[in-house]
């Protein structure tokens, strides 16, 4: 199994707190991702990141911001956290294969629930 | 508006028979395709790819169709286990970014012993 964890794996907080979710590989994969899965949406990209310091916005990147100083490492903040934040989180990586496609790996997920 | 479409939420098939999972994509540019299979509480879990330029890749119990021409990939499990029981997305890639994936919402399947 790809060497990624995800911390907390559950957290319930309180609307309007800011809230900081951690993703670490040890797989060394230059592409880290964060996705949030909610029924009926599957799994929707937030910001994904492709190098240190280098991040992209996702498909519903809004309210979320995203940070990597580490190869390893890649947080999810939520600066103000808001009830339709409530979701499971989901971290994964990929590594670059110039001219092939490539699979991504996923962490175990983190349940937030916004009270 | 998603680019990646599973129109079928559940699916429930006996055991030993054929699993048939349909996906649907938009955009024409898309030219990598993926299955995963996620169980509950856990992450989800590569299964098998297919590349635009073939139209089917075999993984032991697993196959996947891909008609470019009517933007539509199939994922086919035979024969079907009790443990396939699962949420399978299909994911697609490409638009000149190969490494942004875009996903389905996911098909429920059931396997009935």
């Amino acid at each position: 199994d790809a060497g990624i964890t995800q911390s907390p794996r559950h957290k319930v907080t309180e609307t309007g707190t800011p809230v900081t979710l951690r993703c670490h590989q040890t797989e060394n994969h230059r592409y880290m991702y964060w996705y949030r899965q909610d029924p009926g949406h599957g799994l929707r990209l937030i910001h994904y990141s492709y190098g240190v310091k280098d991040t992209d916005k996702g498909e519903v990147s809004d309210g979320y911001s995203v940070s990597r100083s580490k190869t390893e490492d890649f947080l999810l903040t939520l600066e103000s956290a808001t009830s339709s934040q409530t979701s499971v989180y989901f971290c994964a990586i990929s590594e670059s294969r110039r001219g092939v496609g490539n699979e991504q790996f996923f962490g175990p997920g983190t349940r937030l629930t916004v009270l | 508006d998603q680019q990646v479409k599973q129109n079928s939420p559940s699916l429930s098939v006996q055991e030993g028979r054929i699993s048939i999972l349909n996906c649907d994509y938009t955009n024409s540019m898309f030219d990598y395709f993926l299955w995963y299979k996620k169980y509950p509480a856990e992450g989800p879990t590569f299964l098998i790819s297919i590349s635009s330029i073939k139209d089917k890749n075999e993984d032991g119990r697993f196959t996947v169709f891909l008609n470019k021409s009517a933007k539509h990939l199939s994922l086919h499990i035979v024969p079907s286990q009790p443990g396939d029981s699962a949420v399978y997305f299909c994911a697609a890639s490409g638009v000149g970014n190969f490494n942004k994936f875009y996903f389905g919402s996911g098909t429920k399947l059931n396997v009935k012993p």
